[in-house]
């Protein structure tokens, strides 16, 4: 089945404890992004990937961290972690030529 | 900078009628594309329906269609013949390049009434 995933689903963590989510795709995407979505704000994007070894800032890259060594894999890294990067993340993928992004099912992160 | 505007935090229709979420933009670049989502309360986001800068016509995808009128920079979503299960919180956005750089706006929550 085509799809994005991401893990974990759920994670709560105290603040300066580094963590990673991982997202992977297997649907052969050039294309991917991470998004953090908070009430009121919609989707905003954290980071992007056009390839392996290419990716670039998206609105609000402060205090992320992410690196793109296989196609498939696009993690997301939080060095030091802080309460108002408490959110829901998501993940999300795309062909070349296809306007169509596929979301992964999200990540609720608390920091404490 | 690209930036998307849905100035409808909350809309409510009744069952079966059709309804309009606005959307504007603003950018200064001739090419890119416009989006609407749909996120049900499960959280999953689904996307509807697609425009491109530089469609002639306006995309329609079933009950969707998208009201591109470029010259006041707006992207419409029209949804025909309402449904419960159309109760979500939808997203417009836009990207530059197939989906590299994106933009999303706040959203708008949608309540069908029976």
């Amino acid at each position: 089945e085509a799809q994005v995933t991401q893990n974990p689903r759920y994670l709560i963590t105290v603040t300066g404890k580094k963590l990673t989510v991982t997202c992977s795709q297997n649907m052969n995407h050039e294309y991917m992004s991470w998004y953090r979505q908070d009430p009121g704000l919609g989707l905003r994007q954290i980071y992007y990937s056009m390839n392996v070894e290419v990716t670039d800032k998206g609105d609000v890259p402060e205090g992320y961290k992410v690196s793109r060594k296989e196609k498939r894999n696009f993690p997301l890294i939080l060095e030091s972690p802080s309460p108002n990067q408490t959110s829901l993340y998501f993940c999300a993928s795309s062909p070349t030529g296809s306007p169509e992004q596929y979301f992964g099912p999200g990540t609720r992160l608390t920091v404490t | 900078a690209q930036k998307i505007t849905q100035t409808q935090p909350g809309m409510f229709v009744q069952e079966k009628e059709a309804v309009t979420l606005d959307c504007t933009y603003d950018t200064s670049d001739p090419s890119y594309g416009l989006f609407w989502y749909k996120q049900p309360s499960s959280g999953e986001m689904i996307f509807l329906i697609y425009q491109g800068s530089y469609d002639q016509q306006n995309a329609t995808e079933g009950r969707y269609s998208l009201n591109f009128q470029k010259a006041r920079k707006s992207a419409n979503l029209v949804i025909s013949a309402s449904q419960l299960g159309d109760s979500a919180m939808y997203f417009c956005a836009m990207s530059y390049t197939n989906a590299g750089k994106s933009t999303f706006g706040d959203g708008t929550t949608l309540t069908v009434k029976p």
